[in-house]
């Protein structure tokens, strides 16, 4: 079946806009998660899902910053008046359990540039 | 929070040596610690990973070996070939404890002829 999915893949955007990035995850699967990776860098936590539940969104790094799975499957991660620090690959990631300690799989990205 | 430290930062070897990449953790409830390769612009993918309750596991030539009471793992590979040439990231995680991977910076790993 078909893996981790994210779009768009490319996004550029003007200071000050708001920019959506969606996720699907792998079918099925309970947890799904958020990373930002800065170029040269390791992706860093932003926020975690387990079903329609967000669980843990400690890495959110500031208001602006917003997610949701309102059905539990798709994730749509929400930027607010993008800033040029915002830009960065936005990775999501899903696993089959909710307990960790089970391979998460990545999507392909999405790569943000704010101008 | 967690920190993960990874060493060195670039590694170049001839093919058909081995690679070995170091990485040190600093929560000890960490029990999960997961390997991902990543080829430029493209998603990282799991190589290997590794359980608190075991100290070395082998996969090919791939083997990951962790010590608990220093904090350590290791990534080994053995008969590098030119395909291994890609950004090498560990990562730990608490089961059960949120479940979110905290990512070393990286290991750009390369394989010459």
């Amino acid at each position: 079946g078909a893996g981790v999915s994210q779009s768009p893949r490319y996004k550029v955007a003007k200071r000050g806009q708001d920019v959506a990035l969606r996720c699907d995850p792998i079918s099925g699967h309970v947890s799904l998660f958020w990373y930002q990776q800065a170029l040269g860098q390791g992706p860093e936590f932003l926020t975690y899902f387990q079903n329609e539940a967000q669980l843990d969104k400690s890495g959110l790094p500031s208001d602006r910053f917003f997610a949701e799975r309102p059905e539990g499957s798709v994730s749509t991660l929400k930027i607010q008046r993008t800033q040029k620090e915002d830009s960065a690959v936005y990775l999501c990631a899903s696993s089959s359990q909710g307990g960790g300690g089970t391979e998460a799989f990545f999507g392909q990205g999405t790569r943000l540039t704010v101008v | 929070g967690e920190n993960v430290e990874q060493h060195p930062s670039t590694l170049s070897v001839q093919e058909g040596d081995s690679a070995v990449i170091k990485c040190t953790y600093s929560d000890s409830a960490s029990n999960y610690f997961p390997w991902y390769k990543q080829e430029l612009g493209k998603r990282p993918q799991l190589i290997i990973d590794i359980r608190s309750n075991v100290g070395e596991k082998k996969d090919q030539r791939i083997a990951v070996t962790l010590n608990k009471t220093a904090k350590h793992f290791s990534l080994h590979i053995t008969e590098t070939q030119p395909e291994d040439s890609a950004v090498y990231f560990c990562a730990a995680s608490i089961t059960g404890g949120g479940n979110k991977l905290t990512f070393g910076t990286g290991t750009q790993l390369k394989v010459e002829l």
